[in-house]
């Protein structure tokens, strides 16, 4: 089973402020096979990026995937309001399997 | 547009199973891989499992002795039924859509279960 870490738990910026989030799997897999997801309370998680760095649709350009092998990134660059939430990342290399999530919260 | 509903009891009695179904509406089950997972409150996503339309599926491994996943293309229904269940089964309940290197698209809003006597 590949196993997703993500860092930081909790990120606390203030909006315009370009927040970096990190994601590391315990073995190499393809970027092919990484997607990312912003969940808001009470919602079902949202599809941000998929094939390691494709934007889903209506996904604002701020938003943007990176990495290979065991590290990935999701970057949002000068944060809104509205992206503060929880971001998980996930793999479908081998079955499917989510990272713990990283928090962004306002400062 | 592709929505997915899904229906069951709400509260579960401790060793007994779980069955949750998901309704497919504005669109076909065939040539998706149609997938349970849940999270329990306050803690992040877990895999169940997942179908393919033509029958084959795949189980998390810390879950496979308990779950089964079905799907009924007739009734455009994806089912679980997750056995000997315990408190640590209490979670929201997510149907979700998932084809490979596209993630996860569509997802129903998510049915929240407890397990108690």
């Amino acid at each position: 089973e590949v196993v997703m870490t993500q860092s930081p738990a909790t990120l606390s910026l203030s909006p315009g402020e370009r927040a970096t989030l990190s994601c590391r799997a315990s073995q190499p897999i393809s970027s092919t096979y990484l997607s990312w997801y912003q969940q808001k309370p009470g919602q079902p998680p949202r599809l941000l990026i998929y094939y390691g760095s494709t934007r889903a649709t209506g996904i604002p350009a701020r938003f943007s995937g990176s990495g290979s092998e065991t590290d990935f990134a999701l970057t949002i660059s000068g944060l809104q309001p509205e992206d503060f939430a929880v971001y998980y990342c996930q793999q479908d290399s081998d079955f499917l399997t989510f990272g713990g999530g990283t928090k962004v919260e306002m400062k | 547009q592709v929505q997915l509903q899904e229906s069951g009891p709400g509260l579960v009695k401790p060793s007994e199973t779980l069955s949750l179904t998901c309704t497919v509406s504005g669109g076909s089950i065939e040539r998706y891989y149609w997938s349970w997972i849940r999270q329990s409150p306050g803690k992040g996503l877990e895999c169940i499992g997942y179908i393919y339309y033509g029958g084959s599926t795949n189980y998390n491994p810390s879950l496979k002795s308990r779950v089964t996943i079905s799907a009924d293309t007739s009734k455009s229904q994806v089912s679980l039924n997750l056995r000997s269940v315990t408190a640590a089964d209490t979670a929201v309940y997510y149907c979700a859509r998932h084809v490979t290197y596209f993630g996860i698209a569509v997802w129903g809003q998510g049915t929240s279960v407890t397990v108690s006597s």
